[in-house]
């Protein structure tokens, strides 16, 4: 199956800070990439879809200064935390998708384990 | 109701049994269907696709119901590495794709 990259695999860092997290496809384009974030024991939570070359879409209840995201290419989309609070500590997982079809598989990113002191 | 609803579980089944779980989902213009497995602390892995006619993978066979809206996995002489989380995924006309909360699944010596 396709490959999907993220960076870094685990982050700790100071309240306050700003954190940068890369999501790349490896061996295909994709043309949709989402972030999804999940806490201990939950449901993976759709935080925003992103298109290359446009806007990101946020779910309802994600703020979307607080949460940059930016698809800048067809392999590339990266999410940044900005002002990081002990809250946002979470499994932060990315997905691809190749076409824009309903049947078309995304696949997952390794995930980025945030912890925020 | 929750756009897609999985009883959380956890199954708890011997080796070899063969154990089903269920999916529903409220949206009946929603238009693929795949089941996922998540291991502890890992990302989600695709299992398979869900089709209109089913399919089968091996032990595993995936069903689809429109009419009652719902889709099933079925996996036959579980083995111990079938323990994980299998999450239901269902994309809608919009296509995002919206997740289960996931089933638990432990297979016990």
């Amino acid at each position: 199956g396709a490959v999907v990259s993220q960076h870094p695999s685990w982050v700790i860092c100071k309240s306050g800070t700003s954190v940068k997290i890369e999501c790349r496809s490896l061996d295909f384009q994709a043309t949709t990439m989402f972030w999804y974030r999940q806490f201990p024991k939950q449901s993976l939570m759709l935080m925003a879809t992103s298109n290359e070359g446009s806007k990101a879409t946020y779910e309802q209840g994600v703020e979307k200064d607080k949460f940059l995201i930016n698809h800048a290419s067809l392999t590339l989309s990266t999410l940044t935390v900005t002002s990081a609070h002990p809250e946002d500590s979470s499994f932060y997982i990315c997905s691809a998708r190749e076409g824009t079809t309903t049947t078309d598989t995304q696949y997952f990113g390794p995930g980025t384990r945030l912890t925020v002191l | 109701r929750k756009e897609v609803e999985q009883d959380p579980g956890p199954f708890n089944v011997p080796e070899g049994a063969t154990v089903a779980f269920n999916c529903t989902y409220s949206n009946s213009a929603s238009q693929s269907f795949f089941w996922y497995r998540q291991d502890c602390r890992k990302e989600p892995k695709l299992l398979m696709s869900v089709y209109s006619s089913g399919n089968e993978d091996g032990r595993f066979t995936a069903q689809l119901n429109r009419a009652s809206q719902y889709i099933s996995l079925l996996i036959r002489d579980s083995k111990l590495s079938d323990s994980a989380t299998y999450l239901c995924v269902v994309n809608g006309g919009s296509y995002i794709p919206t997740f289960g909360r996931g089933t638990s699944l432990i297979v016990h010596p």
